[in-house]
């Protein structure tokens, strides 16, 4: 079955800290999409990253960076030196054939960067 | 204006009103989406198009009741709703569907719905 896991519901930091939201997903798939999204408190839901199953190459855009490894099931997000603007839910989603290519979410894990 | 646009950003209803959400994206995309977001619940799919064709219905009660006359506007029509359907109410889009490269989704600010 299709899953996507954040077990962190609430992570805090103080501003500067580097901080890792942890995500792990359950798919029988070998083909396969992994998502990032923010949502701060205006609602609106903010594309980060994709990442397809073939391609298990870290990327780094800034002060973020993402750490896809298939031998865990893992794509876990890392922001380095954090800012009060990090402060959001995010949410990882995974969107494979066995979900008849519907983006299955994650709980959310709400981040917040005191100053 | 760019992105995803929602309007009314806010709404408030009796049980017994009818209204209408509105989407508008200009991005150029193929795909349009509704998507509702409670307290404490995942995100729920809720309709799907794709070149202006419903693709996607998943059990969502008949009084939401979805409207997709183009590629660029989605709406959802409300009536007779109950409160339990206060929530948050997204819209989004993408390039294409599925298993496909520009399959990333946009969303909209949404619009927030309380129900009396």
């Amino acid at each position: 079955a299709q899953k996507v896991t954040q077990a962190q519901t609430e992570i805090s930091v103080v501003e500067k800290e580097d901080v890792t939201l942890d995500c792990v997903y359950e798919t029988r798939d070998t083909t396969y999409y992994l998502f990032w999204y923010k949502q701060p408190p205006s609602g609106e839901l903010v594309f980060l990253i994709r990442r397809n199953s073939f391609d298990e190459q870290n990327e780094i855009s800034g002060r973020y960076s993402w750490n896809f490894q298939k031998s865990t099931s893992s794509f876990n997000f890392t922001i380095t030196a954090s800012q009060v603007v990090d402060s959001a839910v995010y949410f990882c989603a995974q969107l494979s054939m066995d979900s008849n290519y519907q983006l299955i979410w994650g709980a959310g894990t709400k981040l917040i960067i005191k100053p | 204006e760019t992105g995803v646009t929602q309007t009314p950003r806010h709404l408030v209803m009796g049980m017994t009103n009818k209204k209408s959400l509105k989407c508008e994206q200009h991005l150029g995309h193929n795909a349009m989406y509704w998507y509702k977001q409670s307290a404490k619940k995942p995100l729920e799919l809720m309709f799907v198009y794709n070149f202006k064709e419903q693709t996607e219905n998943n059990s969502v009660p008949s009084r939401f009741s979805p409207e997709c006359p183009n590629s660029s506007h989605l709406f959802l029509h409300l009536h007779t709703l109950q409160p339990e359907d206060s929530a948050l109410y997204l819209c989004a889009s993408s390039q294409a569907m599925g298993g496909t490269l520009n399959n990333e989704q946009f969303f909209g600010p949404g619009t927030r719905l309380t129900v009396l």
